[in-house]
Order: C-alpha cells, then structure tokens, then sequence
C-alpha cells in the first residue's frame, strides 16, 4: 500500500514533442503528490507538486494531471527541449499528523531523452 | 533562506575503511533530515530520517549507521565499507510542520573499491 508505481522505465522523445510519464498508487490516504527532476550527478530537485483537490495544475511546459478515483497522476512535458533530458521521480506523502515524520514515497523513475 | 550542505562530493574509499559523510541545514530549525543511496540508474532507497537530535530511524538493516549530534546536522557512517556501499548518497530535508517536499543535497558519490 505504501508503494507509488512508476512507468515507463524510460523514454526517448523527439524535441518538441509531449513526454508523458505515468504513476499510481494505492494507500488512499496519500495527499500530496510532487514530481522531482533529476540531472546526472546532481541531487534531485523539486519540479512541480499536486494536492488531490485540483485535477491539473501547470507551470510553464510541466503540468501534473491527477485522477483521484483512478489513483493515478500523471507528468506532461509538453514542447520537450534537449534540456528536459534528465531522471525523473513521481512521489507521494500522507497528509501531516503532527507527530513524527511523514515521507516521501517515491516512484522508480523515469530517464527521459529528448533528441534534436 | 534555507540550504543544505553536503559533503564530500566524491569519495573513493578502500573495502573495510570508515566512513563519515556529513549534512548540514541552514535557516530552519527541527527539520526532518533523511539520508538516501541511490544505486547507479536506480531509484531512490531511504536508509536513515530523523525528527530531531538523537532520533534516527533506520529504514534498511545494513552496514551503515546515521548519527544527528545537533539539529540541523546529519552524519552518516560506517565501521566497515564494503563494496556493496558503493552509489550516490543523498541527505534531505523538509519542514516539520508543513507540507512541502524534500530538499535534496548535492549528493555524495562514494566508490568503494
């Protein structure tokens, strides 16, 4: 119940394409939902999050789609760029109880290639 | 504004050697600090996290050991490497209180050879 699945593996896009990268989960009490971009050598950087009351939420060229009754949400690069090539992690918290720590569930990631 | 430190950024080390790797936050206070290895093309594996000074947690049984000697600092350390240890090691942090992401350090890349 506390794993986030992530697909696919990897994924080769042509630039200017959509790169669309897919997860989902099952423990209902998850209630935050951010995506972390990651380049080779670097830490992990937050990307874009999504709470479970909006079903989209954009910045720039990244937008999250979130379907809460399927329990899947979802990254769209759209007019990907060279730049965007990187790994990518979908990942998951209960919402804060105000005791101990809540964590991060992260998906397996994504290696995205966008190719000129 | 608040950062977090990480080093050092490589480390090659021989099997059977010690190990210390440090974390430090600045500006916040009782963060949760978590340690990560993440295996070359691999996903992220959670080893340590910790809500305050002396609390630790530890997620994998394994070779290594996590130590928060202050609030805002986070070591993690080993008797023994072994070759298996080898990968990127990531310290993060979040805000107690909120509902915000981690915040990654810059990783540490130990080869154990």
């Amino acid at each position: 119940q506390q794993q986030v699945k992530q697909s696919p593996q990897s994924l080769i896009v042509q630039k200017g394409g959509i790169s669309i990268i897919n997860c989902a989960y099952e423990n209902t009490a998850f209630d935050y939902f951010p995506w972390y971009q990651q380049f080779p050598g670097k830490g992990p950087a937050l990307l874009i999050a999504i709470r479970p009351d909006v079903s989209e939420k954009k910045e720039g060229r990244f937008t999250i789609s979130f379907n809460k009754s399927a329990k899947q949400f979802s990254l769209h690069i759209m007019d990907s760029q060279p730049g965007d090539s990187a790994t990518y992690f979908c990942a998951a918290s209960k919402a804060y109880s105000g005791a101990g720590s809540y964590q991060l569930t992260f998906g397996k990631g994504t290696k995205l290639s966008v190719i000129p | 504004s608040q950062t977090i430190h990480q080093w050092p950024a490589t480390l090659v080390q021989p099997v059977g050697s010690p190990l210390s790797l440090e974390c430090t936050v600045e500006g916040t206070s009782n963060p949760n600090l978590y340690w990560y290895r993440q295996a070359a093309g691999r996903g992220l594996q959670l080893l340590f996290y910790s809500v305050g000074i002396g609390q630790i947690s530890s997620e994998v049984p394994q070779n290594l050991s996590a130590s928060r000697p202050q609030d805002r600092q986070f070591i993690l350390s080993s008797k023994k490497l072994l070759l298996s240890d080898s990968g990127f090691y990531l310290c993060a942090w979040r805000r107690r209180d909120s509902h915000y992401g981690y915040t990654f350090g810059s990783g540490t890349r130990l080869t154990v050879v």
